[in-house]
């Protein structure tokens, strides 16, 4: 069984659409985060839920939209897309959102801006 | 200045050598935590090791093997006799006890490549 599993693991869209990524996590964990990883591999967190309320969004554009409808679950919604938010997005969860707990990841959404 | 150090970009050795990941790290924290994540070429992120700020001891695993000196502020990862399924991105992490606990603050990762 997948521990976090994201859809689709590919999408190819236009600029100006609105595009969602889903993330399912079946550990129990309490928490989980959006990372975006740039074309350079560079990994940054966007947000983090904890138990379906945000605690912490890094200075990440209006048109991003997290929603977690429960703690297993946390989407990410994209509108107006641009092409510099074509990259690789990656969810992950960890137990809780205490100091040191390693994070799972998913296997990543590449999102290509046309 | 980059809370996380690495300074290599990308390192080629052929199989069977022995290769050393260097991470340097900055924190004004008593307490954190580090980690090492492997990227394969097939994307994934998976999770090597985590070590606290407490635990100075070397930690081995098989052919990885990991030095955390506080004194240098480095967390160095050496893979003993390489093989090409170790060519990988590799990324050391910081969590720090100052704002969100949670928060893995990422290298810029190392690109290694194992020839045969």
């Amino acid at each position: 069984d997948t521990a976090v599993s994201q859809t689709p693991k590919y999408l190819v869209t236009q600029m100006g659409n609105d595009k969602s990524i889903k993330c399912e996590q079946n550990l129990g964990h309490d928490t989980m985060y959006w990372y975006k990883q740039d074309s350079k591999k560079f990994l940054k967190i966007m947000f983090s839920y904890n138990n379906k309320e945000l605690i912490i969004n890094e200075t990440v554009p209006n048109r991003f939209s997290p929603k977690s409808p429960d703690k297993a679950h946390l989407n990410l919604h994209i509108n107006s897309l641009e092409l510099g938010d074509s990259a690789v997005y990656f969810c992950a969860s960890s137990v809780n959102w205490g100091l040191g707990q390693p994070q799972h990841f998913g296997d990543g959404t590449r999102l290509s801006i046309l | 200045a980059q809370k996380v150090t690495q300074a290599q970009t990308e390192i080629s050795v052929v199989e069977k050598e022995d290769v050393t990941l260097d991470c340097v790290y900055e924190t004004r924290d008593t307490t954190y935590y580090l980690f090492w994540y492997k990227q394969p070429p097939s994307g994934e992120l998976v999770f090597l090791i985590r070590r606290n700020s407490f635990d100075e001891q070397n930690e081995i695993s098989g052919r990885y093997s990991w030095n955390f000196q506080k004194s240098t502020s480095s967390f160095n990862f050496t893979i003993t006799a390489s093989q090409v399924v170790d060519s990988a991105v590799y990324f050391c992490a910081l969590s720090e006890s100052t704002g969100a606990n949670s928060k893995l603050t990422f290298g810029k990762g190392i690109t290694l490549s194992v020839r045969p």
